[in-house]
């Protein structure tokens, strides 16, 4: 079992469809992550959001929209995707971005298939 | 680009100590390896981490040699469901203190009964 909770876990969505991933953690952290994972490779840093704030934008396209709605919650709103953005989307916290030991949890996933 | 290189793929027999190494030339002097590993169909898992000393926790040792260059990550008595993807990782300072994980390819572990 893991503390931070991702929904849904699987999604099949057109290209003009829009969507969003949704992502939770009630352990009081205050920076959360969005990561890409294609298969067979690791995972790819997409945002970070520190005290609620855009901190890191790591060039991705604006299909892709992150929001940070309050300190538990985490949103990644998807549209016009490409099926090449199939993919795992993981979402991670941490404790502060800044701290020496504060490790990254992951959520499980949501498994995405653009069609 | 990876900061860290990873033997592709390892066996272990089960009950026995798995010895996962590690290259990080590179690192600087204030730059962290974190160790993570990621269970098929799972998101990925914190295992261990360290700058200088070597770090032991109820899951794993992390020898870091003195250079610093290397590390091996040390699973005493390998399990079954120790059968993963393990990353070896190093943390960078990317701005006003924001710090972002630069992840290997990893190591494909497969623990033999």
């Amino acid at each position: 079992d893991t503390e931070v909770t991702q929904t849904p876990k699987h999604l099949v969505m057109g290209m003009t469809n829009k969507k969003s991933l949704k992502c939770e953690q009630h352990m009081g952290h205050r920076a959360m992550y969005w990561y890409k994972q294609k298969a067979k490779k690791p995972p790819e840093l997409m945002f970070v959001y520190s005290y609620e704030k855009l901190s890191i934008n790591e060039s991705v396209p604006s299909r892709f929209s992150p929001e940070c709605p309050n300190s538990s919650l985490l949103n990644l709103h998807l549209h016009a995707l490409q099926p090449e953005d199939s993919a795992l989307y993981l979402c991670a916290s941490s404790q502060s971005p800044g701290s020496n030991n504060s490790p990254l949890h992951f959520g499980n996933g949501t498994r995405l298939t653009v069609t | 680009d990876a900061k860290t290189t990873q033997p592709p793929s390892m066996d272990c027999a089960e009950g026995r100590a798995a010895n996962l190494p590690c290259n990080h030339s590179t690192i600087s002097g204030n730059e962290y390896v974190y160790w993570y590993r990621q269970i098929h169909s799972q998101g990925p898992q914190y295992i261990i981490h360290g700058l200088k000393n070597n770090e032991t926790n109820e899951m794993a040792s992390l020898i870091i040699t003195e250079d610093r260059k290397s590390s091996t990550l040390i699973l005493p008595h390998a399990t079954l469901r120790d059968t993963a993807v393990y990353y070896c990782i190093v943390r960078v300072v990317v701005q006003d203190s924001n710090y972002q994980l630069i992840w290997g390819a990893g190591t494909k572990l497969i623990i033999k009964p």
